[in-house]
């Protein structure tokens, strides 16, 4: 059984530009959500994609979007980047049934926006 | 007010101590708890979730109190491996949904 895998690991990109980051479930599961966490901080849910539609989504504007894949794969995509987005962004994955809330986090992806 | 807070250390522990950290939150209708490790620059991972009766996992208990809406960790006979930061986990969701909110964390410092 693989785990969450999340590409690149690392990145760093300059303000105003656009980023696409990406998640693999483990095997078995049909839900990813994508957390942000920022040094120091505990991560903060971003949104969460169900059946390749956003399903529940957190206080982050309109420039962080996303995809969920028939494979359950995701992306995370973030425009317009300002430094204050430069953190970790974690993607975890779970088995979208009622009061099943396990996730299984990925390694995550460090941003760093200069 | 946070939705979930915590004291964010760091705890500085010897080895074999017993630890105790704490957490509220904020929303009443919170429906799940857990408690999360992470380790230095690596992701969360599920250490225990947190029943109303009380649970425990070998050296860890925890525990929830929903009249005060507060939660705990116990961590009995510290190890140098318990070394982590402790993320306080709530789900205020009814039917599943994996919208968690966490905390800031507690540091934990376990030493020789």
């Amino acid at each position: 059984e693989t785990g969450v895998t999340q590409s690149p690991t690392h990145l760093i990109k300059t303000r105003g530009q656009q980023v696409t980051l990406r998640c693999s479930s483990q095997s078995g599961h049909n839900t990813v959500s994508w957390y942000q966490q920022a040094l120091g901080q505990g991560p903060q849910f971003i949104f969460q994609y169900y059946r390749e539609e956003e399903n529940g989504r957190g206080n982050f504007p309109p420039r962080f979007s996303g995809l969920q894949f028939p494979n359950y794969s995701s992306e995370l995509n973030v425009n317009a980047l300002e430094l204050d987005d430069s953190a970790l962004y974690l993607c975890a994955s779970s088995l979208q049934v009622a009061g099943a809330n396990v996730l299984t986090f990925g390694a995550g992806s460090r941003l760093t926006v200069l | 007010r946070k939705e979930v807070e915590q004291d964010p250390g760091p705890f500085n522990v010897p080895e074999g101590a017993t630890v105790a950290f704490n957490c509220t939150y904020s929303n009443s209708a919170s429906q799940s708890f857990f408690w999360y490790r992470q380790d230095c620059r690596k992701e969360p991972k599920l250490l225990m979730s947190v029943y109303s009766s009380g649970n425990e996992d070998g050296r860890f208990t925890a525990q929830l109190n929903r009249a005060s809406q507060y939660i705990s960790l116990l961590i009995r006979d510290s190890k140098l491996s318990d070394s982590a930061t402790y993320l306080c986990v709530v789900n205020p969701l009814t039917g599943g949904g994996n919208k968690l909110t966490f905390g800031t964390g507690t540091q934990l410092k376990v030493e020789l």
